[in-house]
């Protein structure tokens, strides 16, 4: 059965500490499709990354990057140097290509707090 | 582009009453969804769609109707609202891709509901 598991509910940091976020999926889909989304205080889910199963090349946007890892099943994702505008819940999901019909399976969320 | 428009933000029902959650898509997705959010709970799908006049139930369908007469909208009704329908509501649309799965989805910006 399709699963992501965010093991960190929550997470405290001081403005320009590293942080990283852990996600685990389970699925026995060969192809598939993962996911970071993240949640400001304002309310509103903002796409961050997409990554296909077949492409475990790590990714790294300006401060964030994401390590795939499909030997444990994990895509976690590193803020580096985090700010204040970091804070926000980040969702970790996945997309089966056989049988999910679209849908996207979501962890329970990680909410990060960046202290000035 | 106007992405996925939903409506109302806010809305405050008596039990009983009834009402239509909007959702609209400019971006010609296949895929439309709706979910709740509550606390603690994550993400959690009500209803979704693959394609004009084709719906299907999600984790928690119960108590909600939808219907998609057109790939641009994707209404949700509560039939008879109930306090445990209280929640945050986000329609969702996307591209399948070509071999299955979701290419990720673009949310709206979220409905408060309050029932009371």
């Amino acid at each position: 059965a399709q699963k992501v598991t965010q093991a960190q509910t929550e997470i405290s940091v001081v403005e320009k500490e590293d942080v990283t976020l852990d996600c685990v999926y389970e699925t026995r889909d060969t192809t598939y499709y993962l996911f970071w989304y993240k949640q400001p205080p304002s309310g509103e889910l903002v796409f961050l990354i997409r990554r296909n199963s077949f492409d475990e090349q790590n990714e790294i946007s300006g401060r964030y990057s994401w390590n795939f890892q499909k030997s444990t099943s994990s895509f976690n994702f590193t803020i580096t140097a985090s700010q204040v505008v970091d804070s926000a819940v980040y969702f970790c999901a996945l997309s089966e290509a056989r049988g999910s019909q679209g849908n996207l399976i979501f962890g329970k969320g990680t909410k990060l707090s960046v202290k000035p | 582009n106007a992405g996925v428009t939903q409506t109302p933000k806010f809305q405050v029902l008596k039990t009983g009453q009834s009402m239509t959650l909007q959702c609209a898509q400019d971006m010609n997705h296949e895929y439309m969804s709706w979910y709740r959010q509550d606390p603690g709970m994550g993400l959690r799908l009500i209803h979704y769609s693959v394609g004009a006049g084709i719906t299907d139930q999600g984790e928690v369908p119960n108590g909600y109707n939808v219907s998609r007469s057109t790939t641009e909208d994707f209404p949700l009704r509560l039939l008879s609202a109930a306090p445990s329908q209280t929640s945050v509501y986000f329609c969702a649309s996307s591209y399948l891709a070509g071999t299955g799965g979701s290419l990720g989805y673009t949310f709206g910006s979220g409905t408060r509901l309050t029932v009371v």
